[in-house]
């Protein structure tokens, strides 16, 4: 069965600072990923998505994700976060019938 | 409109009352979810409708009754809940029916205490 596994529980970083947020996929097939933000007390908003083709995909907000297919990975940077980054990030992976199955989340801390 | 709606933001219930959660989108969307976020821990896949008509059910208990109206317009009956299945409820919604390529767009979540 195909599922998401995020690497990190929580990820604290400094303002201006590079993230980098890990998350690997288990699939023998092709896979559809997503990343989405949870901000506090709201739901959850689309980042970035892999469908196929380029494997380096950029989204939202300056993050960026690169598809590792040899690694399983979809690992999700920026370069430089703000303060007002600081949310919970979930990878997720489509299992059919548009149902998503998400990662346990990553609690991004961006710190002054 | 390009956004999902729910109501109420927050519910407390007891666990006799019949309450229900509503869920509205005017972008054309085909297809339409409910998702149980418990604190801490990621959204949960309960139910599916595509084109008005119900195509996964995670096996959720029938105290939890979901009815799609209209193809803008996705309930959640509540009737005789537990404590533990306070949470926030999360309403989706994505254009083309439930394919695995599409993006769902999200609501704010209703927050449910059931005492």
């Amino acid at each position: 069965a195909q599922s998401v596994t995020q690497l990190d529980s929580q990820v604290p970083v400094f303002e201006e600072a590079p993230v980098e947020l890990r998350c690997n996929y288990s699939s023998s097939v092709s896979v559809y990923l997503f990343w989405y933000v949870q901000y506090p007390n709201q739901g959850l908003q689309l980042l970035l998505k892999y469908l196929s083709g380029s494997t380096l995909v950029k989204g939202i907000n300056g993050f960026e994700a690169e598809f590792n297919k040899s690694q399983t990975s979809f690992h999700l940077r920026k370069p430089s976060v703000h303060i007002s980054d600081t949310a919970e990030y979930f990878c997720a992976v489509t299992v059919g019938g548009g149902k998503l199955i998400f990662g346990q989340g990553t609690e991004l801390s961006v710190k002054p | 409109d390009t956004e999902v709606t729910q109501t109420p933001k927050h519910l407390v219930m007891g666990m006799t009352n019949k309450k229900s959660l509503k869920c509205e989108q005017h972008m054309g969307h085909r297809a339409m979810y409910w998702y149980k976020q418990k604190a801490k821990k990621p959204p949960e896949l309960m139910f599916v409708y595509s084109y008005e008509k119900l195509s996964i059910n995670e096996s959720v208990p029938s105290r939890f009754s979901p009815e799609c109206p209209n193809s803008s317009l996705l309930n959640l009956h509540l009737h005789a809940l537990q404590p533990e299945d306070s949470a926030l409820y999360l309403c989706a919604s994505s254009p083309l029916g439930g394919f695995d390529q599409e993006t769902q767009y999200f609501g704010p979540g209703t927050r449910l205490l059931v005492l």
